[in-house]
């Protein structure tokens, strides 16, 4: 495999539910990245992960936890969700988080929370 | 903090030029990004600008003022499958910040 990948493709969860998005990129990036995707809004940078620390984080509620057990993968957390936070989430990889470098993104996880 | 405008719909006919616009206003600057993304599918680069002037991608040219906070997006000999969404991104910091889309139609 090549690029960025995020697994599952679609999520149907209830707000009491605990979940995990999972992304794994195969370029050898040093930076990995969650987004959030809303109908007609851009997107909404949540979390920045440098070298597998975190070096952002957007002001996201506390029901979204972020993981990133080493430089290749990047997990998300979902617990409690509301209603509000169905959207896609893209994942996404570039070579450094601190210089204008090329971002590549996942397909995205469709999330429905109910 | 980060104010990305650019226009929410273009429509345009096969074979013809677009030109979407991006200004932006922003705390620091480490070049500008378009990324195009189809629905449902991930955004995909076109172009990075770093330094003023045009940049010249085969049928995808963009431009770049800094002064201005202002950058386009060329697409010309349009074809169908260009109907997307066309996202100006800054880059800044750690943060790579998006606009809202354009979204482009082309009509046959």
């Amino acid at each position: 495999e090549t690029g960025v990948t995020q697994t599952p493709r679609h999520l149907v969860m209830g707000m009491t539910n605990k979940k995990s998005l999972k992304c794994e990129q195969h370029l050898g990036h040093n930076a990995m990245y969650w987004y959030k995707q809303s109908a007609k809004k851009p997107l909404e940078l949540m979390f920045v992960y440098s070298l597998e620390e975190r070096v952002e984080n957007n002001s996201v509620p506390s029901r979204f936890s972020p993981e990133c057990p080493n430089s290749s993968h990047l997990f998300l957390h979902l617990h409690t969700l509301q209603p509000e936070d169905s959207a896609l989430y893209l994942c996404a990889s570039s070579q450094a988080a601190d210089s204008g470098t090329e971002a590549f993104f996942g397909q995205g996880t469709r999330l429905t929370v109910v | 903090g980060q104010n990305i405008d650019q226009p929410t719909e273009m429509t345009a006919t096969e074979g013809a030029i677009v030109q979407i616009n991006c200004t932006y206003q922003t705390s620091g600057f480490n070049g500008l990004f378009w990324y195009q993304q189809h629905a449902g599918e991930a955004p995909t680069f076109l172009s990075y600008n770093v330094l003023d002037g045009l940049e010249e991608k085969g049928r995808f040219s963009s431009f770049l003022s800094r002064s201005k906070g202002y950058s386009y997006l060329l697409l010309k000999e349009l074809q169908m499958k260009d109907s997307a969404s066309y996202l100006c991104a800054v880059s800044n910091d750690y943060k790579l910040s998006f606009g809202a889309g354009t979204t482009v139609t082309v009509r046959a």
